[in-house]
Parts: C-alpha cells; sequence; structure tokens
C-alpha cells in the first residue's frame, strides 16, 4: 500500500514569509509525528497526534510552529515569520500505535525547507 | 527528558568486515530502542528495533543487542557489503508514551571500503 506522503519535497522561501507542510500518513495510522533533521544532524521530534490531538506542544521550537491536523489523516505544519535557522528537512512519520503499544513509525519522504 | 549518546559518528570498514555502533541512553523507563537507515537524500528506514523484555535480536546479518542495567545497545552488522554504506541512527522511546516520540542520536556515516 501507500507509505506516508509529504508535500512539497522542496520549499525555498524569503526571510519572514510563513510556510505550510503537509504530511499524508499510512491509511489507518492513529499516530502521527513530525521531526526536523537539519543538515548533518539527528532527527529532533517536534510534535506527536494521536488522532486529531496533540497532548503536548512543548518539542515545538518556538511559538511561530504549529500544527494540526483534521479528520484523524493530514497534517500540517505550519510555520509563520520564517527564519534562517528553520532551514533543515521536516520529516514526517506515522505508525498504527495499537492499544497502548507504539508500532514502528514510517516515515515520509521529507519537505526540505530552504530560507534565504 | 530523554537523552541518547551515538558513537562513533564516522566509521569505516573493509567490505566482508563487521561493524559495531554503539548508543547510551539516560531514561530509565525507556523500553524500545529502534535502529534506522538512512540513505543520502532517502527518508529513514527501520531495520531493526529491540524492546527491554529481550536482551538481544538478530535478523540476517543484524543484530542489536541491550544492556538494560548499563543503558546502553549496540547495532552489530556482519559481513559488511556496499550496499550497507549509509547512515545509522539509534533511538530511544517509552512504549505507550507516544508523546514524547523517539528520541534519536546523531548518527553514525557508515563507510564500506571495496
Amino acid at each position: 500500500g501507500a507509505g506516508v506522503s509529504q508535500s512539497p519535497s522542496n520549499k525555498v522561501t524569503e526571510k519572514g514569509k510563513d510556510v505550510e507542510l503537509r504530511c499524508d500518513p499510512i491509511s489507518g495510522h492513529t499516530a502521527l509525528y513530525w521531526y526536523r533533521q537539519s543538515l548533518g544532524q539527528g532527527l529532533e521530534f517536534l510534535i506527536y497526534f494521536q488522532g486529531n490531538s496533540a497532548p503536548d506542544k512543548s518539542g515545538l521550537p518556538s511559538d511561530r510552529f504549529s500544527a494540526e491536523r483534521t479528520g484523524g489523516s493530514v497534517s500540517t505544519l505550519t510555520i509563520q515569520r520564517t527564519q534562517q535557522e528553520d532551514s533543515a528537512v521536516y520529516l514526517c512519520a506515522s505508525s498504527a500505535q495499537t492499544q497502548r503499544l507504539s508500532d514502528t513509525q514510517y516515515f515520509g519522504p521529507g519537505t526540505r525547507l530552504t530560507v534565504l | 527528558g530523554e537523552n541518547v549518546e551515538q558513537h562513533p559518528s564516522t566509521l569505516s570498514v573493509q567490505e566482508g568486515d563487521s561493524a559495531v555502533i554503539k548508543c547510551t541512553y539516560s531514561d530509565s523507563a525507556s523500553n524500545y530502542f529502534p535502529w534506522y537507515k538512512q540513505e543520502l537524500g532517502k527518508r529513514p528506514q527501520l531495520i531493526i528495533d529491540i524492546r527491554s523484555n529481550v536482551g538481544e535480536k538478530k535478523d540476517q546479518r543484524i543484530a542489536v543487542t541491550l544492556n538494560k542495567t548499563a543503558k546502553h545497545f549496540s547495532l552489530h552488522i556482519t559481513e559488511t557489503q556496499p550496499e550497507d554504506s549509509a547512515v545509522y541512527f539509534c533511538a530511544a522511546s517509552i512504549l505507550g508514551g507516544g508523546a514524547d516520540g523517539l528520541t534519536f542520536g546523531k548518527g553514525t556515516h557508515l563507510i564500506i571500503q571495496p
């Protein structure tokens, strides 16, 4: 079946503009995660959704970052007033998360964001 | 919160030799430890994972060991092949604690020399 998809694959924007990144999880996966990967670095956890709910938003780097998920499926990560330090690859992952067990997280291809 | 340290940052081995990557974690509540392989420009892909109720897990040329007491876990790749060249990330989390996500190490760039 189809894996996790993300759009756009690449986004170049000017400092100060807002951007919206989209994630389509694997169908039926209730859990959705956003991570950020800076050049040559590991993955930094940003936020998690169980269904449409995000229990903890403290991983978001600043109040310019927000995320939502509707219908238990598609999620969008919005960055307002982008800064150069926001440049990174933004990765989305989803998992089935049956009952209380965290299942494997499957990653999307990422969105490479470049802020000029 | 959880902190995961990964070593080495770069590992170069001769084709056919074994490679070992080591990680330590700080939160004794962590009980799920996946390893991801990321090829250049591609998404991370799970290659193996281990839960804290077992000490070792093997899948063909790949094995992972876990020492809960010492809070460290390792990835072992035997009979390395050119296609094993990639960046490998270890991670830790708490099962059922999805809100914490996975905490990743900074990655090991594995280079397989022909």
